[in-house]
């Protein structure tokens, strides 16, 4: 199956510097790859998704590129606020609503 | 509004006790899933339900069965829990099998003594 691998466990950032998260995918069919938030004792809510007609795709301060030679894409949070602050989970999925999730990023923005 | 429910949100179960976690949605969603997600690891995908009485087994389903006998309505039920059954487990929904999208539940937090 497919295996999901977030390169950073931890990551902290300076409020107003940029953060990326990078993550890796096993599956060359793949071709969802949604990006979701847990802020500390909350759920999870869904944030940005690429497809992979696409490599870039860009909402508000978020950014996703979606490199499919490497198998390898990436989250930018421009701009970072205290509110950026939580795990960050990358997935990946080819179809019938299997999505394989990365093992989380924590973000931490400094002010 | 659209929302996922989950009850209880916390329960502390004795090993050998029956547990049963609930989970409701008000989207009118065809698949739903339950997970659970550990300590630093992500999301493990127990078992996942196209509709009523359409359900298929994830990654980790053993010890762990569900049931789904109204498209709102989806339990997760273990028999005689485990002390390694401790863990927070979500439930999740989405629109129908062709979307990707999944909207997740606050999650029950269990822990079995």
């Amino acid at each position: 199956g497919e295996k999901v691998e977030q390169h950073e466990s931890t990551l902290s950032v300076r409020e107003g510097d940029s953060a990326v998260i990078n993550c890796t995918y096993t599956d060359t069919a793949s071709s969802y790859f949604p990006w979701y938030k847990q802020e500390a004792g909350k759920s999870l809510h869904f944030v940005i998704d690429i497809r992979s007609n696409v490599d870039r795709k860009q909402s508000q301060r978020l950014i996703v590129l979606l490199d499919k030679k490497a198998k390898r894409f990436s989250l930018h949070i421009t701009a970072t606020q205290p509110e950026d602050s939580a795990i960050y989970f990358c997935a990946a999925s080819r179809s019938n609503n299997r999505i394989f999730f990365g093992d989380g990023t924590q973000l931490v923005v400094k002010p | 509004d659209m929302k996922v429910t989950q009850m209880p949100r916390y329960l502390i179960k004795r090993m050998g006790e029956n547990v049963l976690l609930e989970c409701g949605q008000d989207m009118s969603h065809e698949t739903m899933y339950w997970y659970r997600q550990d300590p630093g690891l992500g999301l493990q995908l127990i078992y996942i339900s196209y509709d009523v009485d359409s359900n298929s087994e994830g990654d980790i389903p053993k010890g762990y069965r569900v049931s789904r006998k109204k498209r709102e309505h989806f339990s997760l039920i273990l028999d005689s829990a485990k002390t390694n059954q401790t863990s927070v487990y979500f439930c999740a929904s989405s629109l129908d099998w062709g979307s990707y999208e999944q909207y997740f539940g606050p999650g029950t937090r269990l822990t079995v003594l």
